[in-house]
């Protein structure tokens, strides 16, 4: 069946540092691939996604590139703030095309961003 | 952009009584739901696929008698959790999806936390 890893955290990072949080999957044909950002007390936000290989998602700064020569899709961003602090989801949903039905969810990423 | 409103935000409730959320699609018509359940640290785990007029889709492991789930329109599902127990207590989202294209994008609401006692 499919399943997302993403890097255990919590990380914490001073601000204006580079992040990445690694992300690989395991899926059958050619799923779509998504980051939620999850703030504390409330749902999550679609934050950027990618529909086919070699796609890059991107959104406030962040970005991410579809590999799927290493099944990843791991989320960079050049410069963090402290409002960037929450947890991150890399997702993946079973449709190619980018449908999203009931995703498969990685366990999260606490992303700690110190002034 | 499209909302999804998920109400209460936090519940209490004694063990053995019942507890009813609710995800309203506010801006657009949903013709999928999904409920997922979020333990502390943990990723989220989905629960069932809700569509509209037709019964639940559960996940293996997911009890159907406990958590019920009604899709009686295109804006509002609901998840019951029946007979509450202590190791129920958790976080659950709901998501929805909108009518038409499969390409419709995913919208979460912002979650119920659930306390049994």
């Amino acid at each position: 069946g499919n399943s997302v890893t993403q890097m255990e955290g919590p990380v914490t990072l001073s601000e204006e540092a580079f992040l990445t949080i690694n992300c690989t999957y395991t899926a059958t044909g050619y799923p779509s691939l998504f980051w939620y950002v999850q703030y504390p007390g409330e749902g999550l936000q679609l934050l950027l996604k990618a529909t086919k290989a070699d796609d890059k998602g991107s959104n406030k700064g962040f970005e991410a590139t579809y590999r799927k020569e290493t099944t990843s899709f791991h989320l960079e961003k050049g410069s963090v703030q402290v409002s960037d602090s929450a947890v991150y989801f890399c997702a993946l949903s079973g449709r190619s095309g980018g449908g999203a039905d009931g995703l498969t969810f990685g366990k999260g990423t606490h992303l700690i961003i110190q002034p | 952009g499209a909302v999804v409103s998920q109400h209460p935000s936090r519940v209490i409730c004694k063990s053995g009584t019942s507890v009813k959320i609710e995800c309203r699609s506010l801006d657009f018509q949903a013709t999928t739901m999904f409920w997922y359940r979020q333990f502390p640290k943990q990723s989220l785990m989905l629960m069932a696929t809700s569509n509209e007029g037709s019964k639940a889709t559960y996940e293996q492991g997911v009890e159907k008698d406990k958590f019920l789930i009604n899709h009686a329109s295109l804006t509002l599902s609901t998840l019951t959790v029946t007979s509450a127990h202590p190791e129920d207590s958790s976080f659950y989202i709901c998501s929805a999806k909108g009518v038409g294209s499969y390409n419709s994008p995913l919208h979460f609401g912002n979650g119920t936390r659930l306390t049994v006692t």
